[in-house]
């Protein structure tokens, strides 16, 4: 099974807003309302920022925000910082009741 | 606090064994899903296993035969045992616990490396 479909990089600058894509099938994306979206600093562990599409875990910033259509899912950052700098990863459940990751972005502030 | 520590990366031959351990606090490996996630170096990130609170276990087919995902209750420990280790398998192994609807991580250790390597 390959690697969900995530752009390699995106940028924008400090207050500004950006989306992320992930694109997978019927049998992951399309298919559950089970994708959440992962922040990991260089060195560091992933955390959780999204999951079950749209919700975020206590103390993830109101400006991260999660959504789906069909087969894509995507994650929008608005007012962009400094501190959001960061590789993203969004995944998935899936009909084999396993987990997919998408290949990564590297987000860059600049 | 929930805290996950991970012990037992290092180096091995290809063809090798390695058991990785993950040593929980805060909550109780047993009642919830326990994962192994890992990441090559310089590459993105891989689920592996998951073991259910029930019993059943998954894997990744890059793993599935080799890999062996389970856990001790006495100890509040789970483990990945890695039998013919191949270079590939290289990486950074975390272990995650998963949240609600039992699909996502919300807490990760800070992961145990294994090299694969002659």
């Amino acid at each position: 099974q390959s690697a969900l479909t995530q752009p390699a990089s995106v940028s924008g600058s400090p207050g500004q807003s950006i989306t992320i894509s992930c694109t997978g099938t019927s049998s992951d994306v399309g298919g559950y309302n089970y994708v959440s979206w992962y922040q990991q600093h260089p060195g560091k562990a992933p955390k959780l920022m999204i999951y079950d599409v749209n919700y975020r875990p206590s103390g993830v910033s109101n400006r991260f925000s999660g959504s789906k259509s069909g087969n894509t899912a995507s994650l929008t950052i608005s007012g962009l910082q400094a501190e959001d700098e960061a590789d993203y990863y969004c995944s998935s459940f899936t009909i084999t009741s396993t987990v997919i990751f998408g290949g990564g972005t590297k987000l860059t502030v600049l | 606090e929930v805290q996950l520590v991970e012990s037992g990366g290092g180096l091995v031959h290809p063809g090798g064994s390695l058991r990785l351990s993950c040593a929980a606090s805060g909550f109780t490996v047993s009642s919830t899903y326990m994962n192994w996630v890992r990441q090559a170096p310089g590459k993105g990130l891989e689920w592996v296993s998951i073991i259910y609170a029930a019993g059943p276990t998954y894997y990744a087919a890059s793993v599935k035969g080799r890999f062996t995902i389970s856990r001790d209750h006495s100890r509040n420990t789970l483990y990945l045992q890695m039998n013919s280790l191949r270079p590939e398998d290289t990486a950074i192994y975390y272990c995650a616990s998963a949240g609600g609807s039992y699909t996502f991580f919300n807490s990760w250790g800070l992961g145990t490396l294994v090299t694969v390597s002659s």
